[in-house]
């Protein structure tokens, strides 16, 4: 019964591409993250949406754009992929979107731009 | 502004030792501090978390950590550390514009 899943887990692609990503989450929470992690661990917000609301919109290149079907889903898209995309993104997910609320983490997809 | 410095970037203990992580926070209000988890190759999962109340927070692992207001601080720690411990942990505080402020993190090895 995974809470949090992401699809695919490895992504490897060539420069200039587009890719999708997408985010499940099963625990019916209201509010839904995607983050990055660079090579050196460093966790940056990306996104959040609440109830398919965006409410966070970090500095983000509009390469990147999110998507809400509903509240149990959250898909990223990269549109020209470039080297420096190359990371770990994470979904997450939490009841609401207070700062008080715990997110729960998907396993992580690894993407590699060549 | 609101930060997280977790001033050790890599710790080395042995299996059985004592372990304390440090975190130091910047934030004007009451705090909400978290310690999260990630093992190689998995996603961040919450260790424990504290908003109010004892300052002396328990974990899921074993693990504990301290709110020290007056130090600006909420260490983690643990009195005998397993081998499965080895990980990298974030430390984190929740601010008021609904993000996690999130440290750089701790890279944990154990020595066997």
């Amino acid at each position: 019964d995974t809470a949090v899943s992401q699809t695919p887990k490895y992504l490897v692609t060539q420069m200039g591409n587009d890719k999708s990503i997408k985010c499940e989450q099963n625990l019916g929470h209201d509010t839904m993250y995607w983050y990055k992690q660079d090579s050196k661990k460093f966790l940056k917000i990306m996104f959040s949406y609440n109830n398919k609301e965006l409410i966070i919109n970090e500095t983000v290149p509009n390469r990147f754009s999110p998507k809400s079907p509903d509240k149990a889903h959250l898909n990223l898209h990269i549109n020209s992929l470039e080297l420096g995309d190359s990371a770990v993104y994470f979904c997450a997910s939490s009841q609401e979107s207070s700062p008080a609320e715990t997110q729960y983490f998907g396993p992580g997809t690894r993407l590699l731009v060549l | 502004a609101q930060s997280v410095t977790q001033p050790d970037i890599h710790i080395t203990v042995s299996e059985g030792a004592s372990l304390e992580l440090r975190c130091n926070y910047s934030y004007g209000a009451t705090p909400y501090l978290f310690w999260y988890v990630q093992s190689p190759g998995q996603g961040l999962q919450l260790l424990l978390k504290y908003f109010s109340g004892d300052t002396l927070v328990q974990g899921i692992k074993g693990f504990e950590a301290e709110f020290k207001r007056s130090q600006s601080s909420f260490n983690l720690r643990k009195p005998s550390v397993h081998w499965s411990d080895a990980a990298e942990y974030f430390c984190a505080v929740g601010s008021n514009n609904r993000k996690l402020i999130w440290g750089l993190g701790t890279s944990l090895a154990v020595n066997p």
